[in-house]
């Protein structure tokens, strides 16, 4: 099937610098990727929509200044969050768009990035 | 607007009983695709099954069945002899075929006890 990784799959960071996640779709072209950001006991929030060369549509209250979303190429879509602070530790899951067996769209989710910021 | 609601936010049982999670979902769709996924300790969501809305039958896959009443708007998943392997995070999402994608419900955790 189909599969997405995520790079790194953890990162400890000082507050007030940047981090950036990677996404990658390794044997199918992703037009459309996803962010979603899970705090502890919870669920997945989306929080913004990656489309290949476009902008990213962002969810309400998602600042998009802080957490720069860039879908350069069909394979690979990046997630940096600037600035980092505390609140913003979080596991972040992305998702690629794509076609399963039987031609139906699906979600295939990559493993996660565990962000703690100290 | 969508939201899909999971009740129950932890469940707790003893190995080889059955355990049904509850999911019940709103939208303003007519075509839309409901799906359950498995989080384990480790994060990573597995896929356990979709369905779209036209197809009411109910679903079995070894131990996991599923039970689709767009009457009430629920879209249960029920385990048989539950195993301690069982235990982790259950999410039921709604796919919206407008917007294009998903959204999750709160999760219920599960832990089965040896």
């Amino acid at each position: 099937g189909a599969v997405v990784s995520q790079h790194p799959s953890w990162v400890i960071c000082k507050s007030g610098t940047s981090v950036k996640i990677e996404c990658r779709s390794l044997d199918f072209q992703a037009t459309t990727m996803f962010w979603y950001r899970q705090f502890p006991k919870q669920s997945l929030m989306l929080m913004a929509t990656s489309n290949e060369g476009s902008k990213a549509t962002y969810e309400q209250g998602v600042e998009k200044d802080k957490f720069l979303i860039n879908h350069a190429s069909l394979t690979l879509s990046t997630l940096t969050v600037t600035s980092a602070h505390p609140e913003d530790s979080s596991f972040y899951i992305c998702s690629a768009r794509g076609w399963d067996r039987t031609d139906r769209e699906t979600q295939y989710f990559g493993p996660g990035t565990r962000l703690l910021v100290l | 607007a969508q939201k899909v609601t999971q009740a129950q936010t932890e469940i707790s049982v003893v190995e080889k009983e059955d355990v049904t999670l509850d999911c019940v979902y709103e939208t303003r769709d007519t075509t839309y695709y409901l799906f359950w996924y498995k989080q384990p300790p480790s994060g990573e969501l597995v896929f356990l099954i979709r369905r779209n809305s036209f197809d009411e039958q109910n679903e079995i896959s070894g131990r996991y069945s599923w039970n689709f009443q767009k009457s009430t708007s629920s879209f249960n998943f029920t385990i048989t002899a539950s195993q301690v392997v069982d235990s982790a995070v259950y999410f039921c999402a709604l796919f919206n075929t407008g917007r294009r994608a998903l959204t999750f419900g709160s999760g219920t955790r599960l832990q089965v006890q040896p």
